[in-house]
């Protein structure tokens, strides 16, 4: 079976510091992993997605993330926030069904 | 840029009446999905559409439910007779040949009454 956990409901940052926002996945082979962001009354847009060619995983906007199979995670980062940045970020796992995490509702304060 | 466009953005239903959401895939995609997210819960996949006919759906995708390609460039979902529980955000997805990356639209807001 697959899925994926988001650890953190809401993450709250400063502008100009670090984003951290976890996944964790359940996966019994090598699972296709993505990352999209959500803004308020837009669709879902990828940011970058992981499929067993590179674990470390560079998307649009300066986020990044990296597969670690010994723990089970594929957390997404960005060395400095930016106030656009603020939106609902999805974890996801799947090929062809994709199975949604709960989503991180990331806010960043001036 | 190509986008998955859908239409409404919004649409008010009463309960037991049939509603229609449209989507437009990218021109050259073949994969066609539907998801929904109900208020406060996950994204969950309903169905994928392939070759024009259902290659996967989920337990959510009851017999209330259908999907139709009607022409080159619509593909739509169809809920028969609404009920409360049916008020989501509803996203249509598509991909490529062989891409396992799903473009998404920005989703049509049901409200059943």
């Amino acid at each position: 079976a697959q899925s994926v956990t988001q650890l953190d409901s809401h993450v709250s940052v400063s502008e100009g510091t670090p984003v951290l926002l976890r996944c964790n996945y359940s996966s019994s082979y090598s699972p296709s992993l993505f990352w999209y962001v959500q803004h308020p009354n837009k669709g879902l847009q990828l940011l970058l997605k992981y499929t067993s060619a590179a674990t470390l995983v560079k998307g649009i906007n300066g986020f990044e993330a990296e597969f670690k199979k010994s723990e089970t995670s594929f957390h997404l980062t960005k060395p400095s926030a930016h106030m656009s940045d603020a939106a609902e970020y999805f974890c996801v796992t799947g090929y062809n069904q994709f199975y949604f995490g709960t989503g991180t509702s990331l806010t960043v304060i001036p | 840029e190509p986008e998955v466009t859908q239409t409404p953005s919004h649409q008010v239903t009463q309960m037991g009446q049939e509603v229609i959401l449209r989507c437009v895939p990218i021109s050259n995609h073949l994969y066609f999905y539907w998801y929904r997210q109900i208020l406060g819960q996950k994204v969950e996949f309903l169905v994928s559409f392939y070759n024009n006919e259902i290659s996967e759906k989920s337990e959510i995708f009851d017999d209330q439910f259908s999907v139709e390609r009607p022409d080159g460039s619509n593909f739509t979902l169809k809920i028969r007779s609404t009920k409360l529980e049916d008020s989501a955000m509803y996203f249509c997805a598509s991909s490529g040949d062989g891409d396992n990356e799903q473009f998404f639209g920005p989703g049509t807001r049901l409200t059943v009454l």
